[in-house]
């Protein structure tokens, strides 16, 4: 079974600053996706940022970016020019890549981390 | 476009009560699962459904059952609630007709069993 650990339960960022939250993910599996959700106080899960782990390319969005080393199992998330918006519970999330049997795409969280930014 | 809908979005039971949490989405997706959040573990699935008339189990299937009733409605039942099961739980849907989507998740609902 995979297992997804998110080692920092708690980070701060001085606004406009950049932050950095880490990932690390156990699998057996070659062809996965990774992805990034946001909660705010609102409850809401939110996604923030995917990666197939078939690309080698760095996934963005914006402010977001990761830092994917498949090799080392690390799916990092990192927040330029943080706003206070982004204060929130951040969760990684691994998927397994659908062979056949569309459906069964079951994703497996992180505990989370909480980022509060500070004015 | 409403999305993801859960109902209803508190409640309070009694232990050894029934209830059911209602799931609805509009966006035409197959798939549909239930997670429940704790603190300090994030969201663990309970069950899905790949396909209308199909379910699952998850890693914490216990204590709950899961009707499909159709394509848009995916219901969890709680037969016998018990304090273990005070939780915030996500509904949850994603179209899976290809490789790459992603699942689009319910306001949730927040359940306290005294």
């Amino acid at each position: 079974a995979q297992t997804v650990t998110q080692s920092q339960p708690e980070m701060s960022v001085q606004e406009a600053e950049t932050v950095t939250l880490s990932c690390t993910y156990d699998t057996s599996e070659s062809d996965y996706y990774l992805f990034w959700y946001k909660q705010p106080p609102s409850r809401q899960m939110i996604l923030v940022i995917r990666q197939e782990a078939y690309k080698q390319q760095n996934a963005t969005e914006n402010r977001f970016s990761v830092n994917f080393q498949k090799a080392a199992k690390s799916f990092s998330l990192k927040i330029s020019d943080s706003q206070l918006g982004d204060a929130a519970m951040y969760f990684c999330a691994y998927r397994s890549a659908p062979l056949s049997n569309f459906g069964n795409e079951k994703l497996t969280f992180g505990t989370g981390t909480r980022l509060t930014i500070i004015p | 476009n409403a999305g993801v809908t859960q109902t209803p979005k508190f409640q309070v039971l009694k232990t050894g009560q029934s209830m059911t949490l209602q799931c609805a989405q509009d966006m035409n997706h197959n798939s549909m699962y239930w997670y429940r959040q704790d603190p300090g573990m994030g969201l663990r699935l309970i069950y899905y459904s790949a396909s209308e008339g199909t379910t699952d189990k998850g890693e914490v299937p216990n204590g709950y059952n899961v009707s499909r009733l159709n394509k848009r409605e995916f219901s969890l039942r709680l037969e016998s609630a018990a304090p273990s099961q005070t939780s915030v739980y996500f509904c949850a849907s994603s179209l899976a007709e290809t490789r790459i989507y992603e699942q689009y998740f319910g306001p949730g609902t927040r359940l306290t069993v005294t």
